[in-house]
């Protein structure tokens, strides 16, 4: 079966577009995690969806980050005027159960270079 | 707030070299700690859970133990495939968040 798909895997914005980030989930699973990795760094928790509820949204550094999962399936997290200090590669994350303790299946994550 | 340490950041093995990567952390409570590797331009892939000191678990080559303030990840006779960035990670009471450190770097020289 397919893993973790996501989309674009890269994105380059001018300073102050909007964009959105797409994630696949594995089918059936009913976490889904957001992460943002800087260069050299380890990924850095933003958000987490049970199916459809968004249960923790503490991660996310400002208001101009915004994540939804209507359906409880595919995932779009938008960032709006976008920044230069908004370049990272954004994961996302699934799993079968709810909560942080069991194994995350990671997509190839969506590298944004905002210019 | 929640705080974990690799090191080394970086290290070179000869192919054969056998050695042990060092996880330190500060939880106010550990509900697990995991391992995943990461290889360049993917995501980190899921290696292992551990829940309480004293627990170990393997793969192949790949052996993880914890204590009640750090992990290690144990390489033995590591080949150029395990090259890799090796990333811990705590989950602590109360929240669903994965916190990260920086990862270690690993180069396996043929």
């Amino acid at each position: 079966g397919a893993g973790v798909s996501q989309s674009p895997r890269y994105k380059v914005a001018k300073r102050g577009q909007d964009v959105a980030l797409r994630c696949d989930p594995i089918s059936g699973h009913v976490s889904l995690f957001w992460y943002q990795q800087a260069l050299g760094q380890g990924p850095e928790f933003l958000t987490y969806f049970q199916n459809e509820a968004q249960l923790d949204k503490s991660g996310l550094p400002s208001d101009r980050f915004f994540a939804e999962r209507p359906e409880g399936s595919v995932s779009t997290l938008k960032i709006q005027r976008t920044q230069q200090e908004d370049s990272a590669v954004y994961l996302c994350a699934s799993s079968l159960l709810g909560g942080g303790d069991n194994e995350q299946f990671f997509g190839p994550g969506t590298r944004l270079t905002v210019l | 707030e929640d705080q974990v340490t690799q090191s080394p950041e970086a290290l070179r093995l000869q192919e054969g070299e056998s050695s042990s990567l060092n996880c330190s952390y500060t939880v106010s409570g550990l509900r697990g700690l995991f391992w995943y590797r990461q290889d360049p331009g993917k995501g980190p892939e899921f290696l292992f859970t551990l829940y309480s000191a004293g627990e170990e678990k393997e793969k192949e080559r790949l052996k993880a133990t914890l204590t009640k303030k750090e992990s290690f990840l144990h390489i033995t006779a590591p080949k150029p495939e395990d090259s890799a960035t090796y990333l811990c990670a705590v989950l602590p009471y109360g929240n669903n968040r994965l916190a990260f450190g920086k990862g270690n770097q690993v180069v396996v020289i043929p």
